[in-house]
């Protein structure tokens, strides 16, 4: 089962930016926060993910609390094209073993308006 | 990153005939995996291939009804066997690599394959 929860959905207007948050309380020290997002009729892609700092890339930052319980996605300046369905992840760090295979929940369908 | 081309994008099958699909990554990859995902649902893993043995399966999946192949770093089938309407749904491939320094480990998908069952 997937260790994180989501909102269902959000909607977010274009420009502006879109926060997506995710609770994962039962997070173990060894994990890491993954976040994908999957756009209508293609393959999840990979956005970020983080340990315990805060991390950003030209996509997007991920703001994990002290005690890693929960998180934030930022998207800063949101775009018709990053409507998507996000999903949270928490894995291990294990490059070859099924511990950090990539379980996914139901993520946040996110909404970009004009 | 690696870039990962599945075949088909797409098929219409008759029931109780086998449909294979196939994953192709342009590099060498760490681990590869199928995943299906059903109609408005969420991504759930069917098995990772691994190089030259058997695949392993999730609970729920079995070998007879999904048997994979990995004769390669770099290419892998999927088979659908003895379809049903059940079985229509989206398949992914995924492919594992090391990221690019930060100890993390960055997993990219193909485009999917649809297959429709009837």
């Amino acid at each position: 089962d997937a260790k994180t929860t989501q909102p269902p959905s959000m909607d977010c207007a274009e420009g502006r930016a879109a926060n997506l948050p995710c609770n994962h309380s039962t997070i173990s020290g060894n994990e890491y926060v993954y976040w994908y997002r999957q756009i209508h009729s293609q393959g999840p892609q990979y956005i970020i993910h983080g340990l315990k700092n805060n991390e950003t890339n030209e996509m997007a930052s991920l703001i994990i609390t002290e005690d890693r319980k929960s998180s934030t996605l930022i998207l800063p300046h949101a775009t018709l094209r990053d409507t998507a369905v996000y999903y949270c992840i928490v894995r291990v760090m294990n490059y070859g073993g099924s511990q950090g295979n990539l379980i996914f929940g139901k993520g946040t369908k996110l909404s970009v308006k004009p | 990153s690696a870039v990962i081309s599945q075949k088909p994008s797409r098929d219409i099958c008759q029931r109780g005939t086998s449909l294979t699909i196939q994953c192709q990554v342009d590099s060498q990859v760490t681990m590869m995996f199928w995943y299906r995902q059903q109609p408005g649902q969420s991504l759930t893993l069917i098995a990772t291939a691994n190089q030259g043995s058997e695949a392993t399966y999730e609970s729920g999946f079995v070998i007879d009804k999904f048997p994979i192949s990995r004769p390669n770093l770099t290419f892998s089938t999927l088979t659908v066997s003895n379809l049903s309407p059940e079985d229509s749904s989206i398949y992914l491939c995924s492919a594992r690599t090391r990221d690019r320094g930060k100890g993390g480990l960055e997993a990219f998908f193909g485009q999917g394959t649809r297959l429709t069952v009837v």
